[in-house]
């Protein structure tokens, strides 16, 4: 069985602080991982996604993530947060070959103060 | 390009009534899923169809919640009777054919389910 662990429910930063965004997976084999951002009242939008290619993977709106297996995590993280970034951000796993379903983490609240 | 659809936004019922949502994918995405999300929580994964076919509805209590994709377009997810730990928003997703993860899956907007 595969899943992903966010830590933190909620987190705040200043404007222009960076984001770090929490997340460990397990799976059994090497997984595929992703960040999606839920903006109130709207469906899951892809941020970014690994697929065993790079390791530092860049997304959209200057978010990236690092996938370090020895550690099991794929953080999220931003530079510089911007007012807009607020939203609820998940962390999901999906196996391979067959096992293609994804499984989310519970999310983590991300609160941009000014 | 058209996103996917999902009709209602909102709904509201009394405990033991029937409901029915809609979900309309993006065209030429023969993969639909139907999640379930619980405030607070992640979304669980319902149903997901392939074209017609049902691939995996492992955790869809199917003595209450039923699916169909009859024409393999659009799709309706049905709860009769509903409970009070039904209340959720019920997000449909589609994407291209096959377990490439490049076959991104695409959100709707959902629908927020209360029940009274």
């Amino acid at each position: 069985a595969q899943s992903v662990t966010q830590l933190g429910s909620h987190v705040s930063v200043s404007e222009g602080a960076l984001v770090l965004l929490r997340c460990n997976y397990s799976s059994s084999v090497p997984p595929y991982l992703f960040w999606y951002v839920q903006y109130p009242n709207q469906g899951l939008q892809l941020l970014l996604k690994y697929t065993s290619a790079a390791t530092l993977v860049k997304g959209i709106n200057g978010f990236e993530a690092e996938f370090k297996k020895s550690e099991t995590s794929f953080h999220l993280t931003k530079p510089s947060a911007h007012m807009s970034d607020a939203a609820e951000y998940f962390c999901a796993v999906r196996g391979r070959g067959s096992n293609y379903k994804l499984t989310f983490g519970k999310g983590t609240l991300l609160t941009v103060n000014p | 390009e058209a996103g996917v659809a999902q009709s209602p936004r909102y709904k509201i019922i009394e405990k033991r009534q029937s409901v029915a949502f809609w979900c309309n994918p993006i065209s030429g995405h023969a993969t639909l899923y139907w999640y379930q999300q619980i405030l607070g929580q992640g979304p669980k994964l319902l149903i997901q169809f392939q074209n017609n076919g049902v691939v995996d509805d492992s955790q869809l209590p199917k003595d209450r919640f039923s699916a169909e994709r009859l024409k393999g377009v659009d799709s309706t997810l049905k709860i009769q009777p509903a409970k009070l730990e039904d209340s959720a928003v019920y997000l449909c997703a589609s994407s291209l054919l096959g377990t490439s993860a490049r076959n991104e899956q695409f959100f709707g907007p959902g629908t927020r389910l209360t029940v009274l």
